[in-house]
């Protein structure tokens, strides 16, 4: 079993539709989660932390379930520009320090 | 606010040759990565320093060496390169506890 696995997609969504994506993690001991997005040929930049207790940023929330090991990410009123792949990580704390690791990603093409 | 930059942007090399890629940051992070990126791979970590003086490898760190050359700059280096690294090289750099900041890239090709 893959540490960090996400379903690949491509999730072809209307705009303005709800999209979800999860992501599960093997590791129990995992300790902190993030969700990253990564525009083709870019660098993968931070979209959000994911607390305990589920956030939210503006049309995006982000929830966590440590009992089935996954993190979920919601998208509310797909935009165009919301199109791009979607990269989860986890974040595991060993004697060597923190050991982050990707997911491969979900991409999401959001149309007209 | 130059945060991670990575040189060059893009390269392209020879069987055999060598090439050092360079990252800084100047975000005082202490610990610095360098990654691949694949087609379907995802993120693989070569290696790694948790602090200044300090590298441990990754997950492929073959054919890579690292220097951590003080706070701000992590270098990769391939002695002799191969076509299985071509690839799109991803240096980052954090705060313990903190999501890593991530540089715009080098493309690397090897013929």
């Amino acid at each position: 079993r893959k540490e960090v696995e996400q379903d690949p997609g491509p999730f072809n969504v209307p705009e303005g539709a709800t999209v979800a994506f999860n992501c599960t993690y093997s590791n129990s001991a995992s300790q902190s989660f993030f969700w990253y997005r990564q525009d083709c040929r870019k660098e993968p930049k931070l979209l959000m932390s994911v607390y305990s207790s589920g956030n939210e940023d503006g049309r995006f929330t982000a929830q966590l379930n440590r009992a089935s090991q996954y993190i979920s990410l919601l998208i509310r009123d797909s935009k165009l520009s919301d199109s791009a792949t979607y990269l989860c990580v986890v974040n595991l704390l060993t004697g060597g320090g923190n050991k982050l690791t990707f997911g491969t990603g979900t991409q999401l093409k959001v149309e007209l | 606010n130059a945060g991670v930059t990575q040189t060059p942007k893009f390269q392209v090399l020879k069987t055999g040759q060598s090439m050092t890629l360079q990252c800084a940051q100047d975000m005082n992070h202490n610990s610095m990565y360098w990654y691949r990126q694949d087609p379907g791979m995802g993120l693989r970590l070569i290696y790694y320093s948790a602090s200044e003086g300090t590298t441990d490898k990754g997950e492929v760190p073959n054919g890579y060496n690292v220097s951590r050359l003080n706070k701000r700059e992590f270098s990769l280096r391939l002695e002799s390169a191969a076509p299985s690294q071509t690839s799109v090289y991803f240096c980052a750099s954090k705060l313990s506890g903190q999501p890593q900041h991530f540089g715009d890239g080098t493309r690397l090709s090897i013929l």
